[in-house]
């Protein structure tokens, strides 16, 4: 398809488990976001890569979450040893330039659930 | 901190009448605003945007105001249809990065 893809749609995972969020970007779209949101909260940043750049991480909650993109295509968000509070919709984004000035499109999302 | 505020967690409004949802920021570094509109089970899709330098954009039944001053937008839907309930995010970007407010969920009742 032509829009940006996440794998899986849902996903349920115990407590101290790794889980790996796969996110397929638009094809020619330098720049690739990862956000997520908790329940009945907004939008929250993660991480972002811009082409071959180093990527921000700044918003990363702790070093359980880390993401690659490799190729600059397909990223992966990976959450090690997962806790309850980790449970949300975690959501991809891509865009063509460097900037969310522009329009990005989103994926429709991986929701997380930690039991 | 939250930099983005979406202080109306919903919104009811008929059929036919205006919609107006609102937004306020507190960065005044902030160079562009967004709009996105959020059905279930699916990614937010981008709706319309504005430059820090404009105070109005509109596109169709919507309209976007920027009142610098008062760090405050708006997006106004004239009129309203039904198809038009979703979830609305209101979003600020400084660079690259984008802080998105909780969203607004907006119910258009026929």
């Amino acid at each position: 398809g032509a829009g940006v893809s996440q794998s899986p749609s849902n996903k349920v995972t115990e407590k101290g488990k790794d889980v790996e969020l796969r996110c397929d970007p638009i094809s020619g779209h330098t720049a690739l976001y990862w956000y997520r949101q908790s329940l009945g909260q907004g939008l929250e940043f993660l991480i972002y890569f811009q082409g071959n750049s180093a990527p921000d991480k700044s918003g990363l909650p702790s070093d359980r979450f880390s993401a690659e993109r490799t190729g600059g295509s397909v990223s992966t968000l990976t959450i090690q040893r997962t806790q309850q509070e980790d449970s949300a919709v975690y959501l991809c984004a891509s865009s063509r330039q460097g900037s969310m000035n522009t329009e990005a499109f989103f994926g429709q999302g991986t929701r997380l659930t930690v039991v | 901190d939250q930099q983005v505020k979406q202080n109306s967690p919903s919104l009811s409004v008929q059929e036919g009448r205006i919609s107006i949802l609102n937004c306020d920021y507190t960065n005044s570094m902030f160079d562009y605003f967004l709009w996105y509109k959020k059905y279930p089970a699916e990614g937010p899709t981008f709706l319309i945007s504005i430059s820090s330098i404009k105070d109005k954009n509109e596109d169709g039944r919507f309209t976007v105001f920027l009142n610098k001053s008062a760090k405050h937008l708006s997006l106004h839907i004239v009129p309203s249809q039904p198809g038009d309930s979703a979830v609305y995010f209101c979003a600020a970007s400084g660079g690259f990065k984008t802080i998105f407010g909780a969203g607004t969920r907006l119910f258009v009742k026929a």
